[in-house]
């Protein structure tokens, strides 16, 4: 039984780009959650999605979007991207009501 | 504002002996607690976890209490072993209106377990 798949595992961009990072959630799970989780610090919430749509919003920026498919894999997009947004992105993913969140090994991502 | 307080970043023990973590929230919303434990390169991984209803949990060599009116849980690890070294994260579970649920993680505290 797989777990929660992110990728890519590193990623290097420059400052104004954009990037996508992706994860597909442990089977049996339809909702996901994206946290970013930056040096010294503990995961911070971005946003959920459940049933393709964005169930809820953490203090993040526009800048930060995302999509989950029909499948319940899931993107997260940052546009204009700037020096602080250096850190790990984590992917959870949950089933139903359940409040127990199983996360991925994550995208570690540099911005020059 | 920081609802969930990690206040130790670093804990040292000998092999065999408790290892105690710490954890102070500040949200009385918390409903649903848990540990992760995190390897370099690696997501958290989960631990063992405290409904608000209960007081202690324990599975094998793992036991987290919850004392709700001193907002304060704690695990224990006993004994502690090498392989125990690692980042421990605590988390408070909030649900929201409508379904879903967002964790609030502390700093971490760095467990070594020395020989």
């Amino acid at each position: 039984d797989a777990g929660v798949t992110q990728s890519p595992t590193h990623l290097i961009k420059t400052r104004g780009q954009q990037v996508t990072l992706r994860c597909s959630p442990k089977s049996g799970h339809d909702t996901v959650s994206w946290y970013q989780q930056a040096l010294g610090q503990g995961p911070q919430f971005i946003f959920q999605y459940y049933e393709e749509e964005e169930r809820q919003r953490g203090n993040f920026p526009d800048r930060f979007s995302g999509h989950q498919f029909p499948n319940y894999s899931s993107e997260l997009n940052v546009n204009a991207l700037l020096l602080g947004d250096s850190a790990l992105y984590l992917c959870a993913s949950s089933s139903g009501t359940e409040e127990l969140l199983f996360f991925g090994s994550g995208t570690q991502l540099s911005v020059l | 504002d920081q609802q969930v307080k990690q206040n130790s970043p670093s804990l040292s023990v000998q092999e065999g002996r408790i290892s105690i973590l710490n954890c102070d929230y500040t949200n009385s919303m918390f409903d649903y607690f848990l540990w992760y434990k995190k390897y370099p390169a690696e997501g958290p991984t989960f631990l063992i976890s405290i409904s608000s209803i209960k007081d202690k949990n324990e599975d094998g060599r793992f036991t987290v209490f919850l004392n709700k009116s001193a907002k304060h849980l704690s695990l224990h690890i006993v004994p502690s072993q090498p392989g125990d070294s690692a980042v421990y994260f605590c988390a408070a579970s909030a649900r929201f209106t409508g379904g879903g649920n967002k964790l609030t993680f502390g700093t971490g505290t760095q467990l070594k377990v020395e020989l």
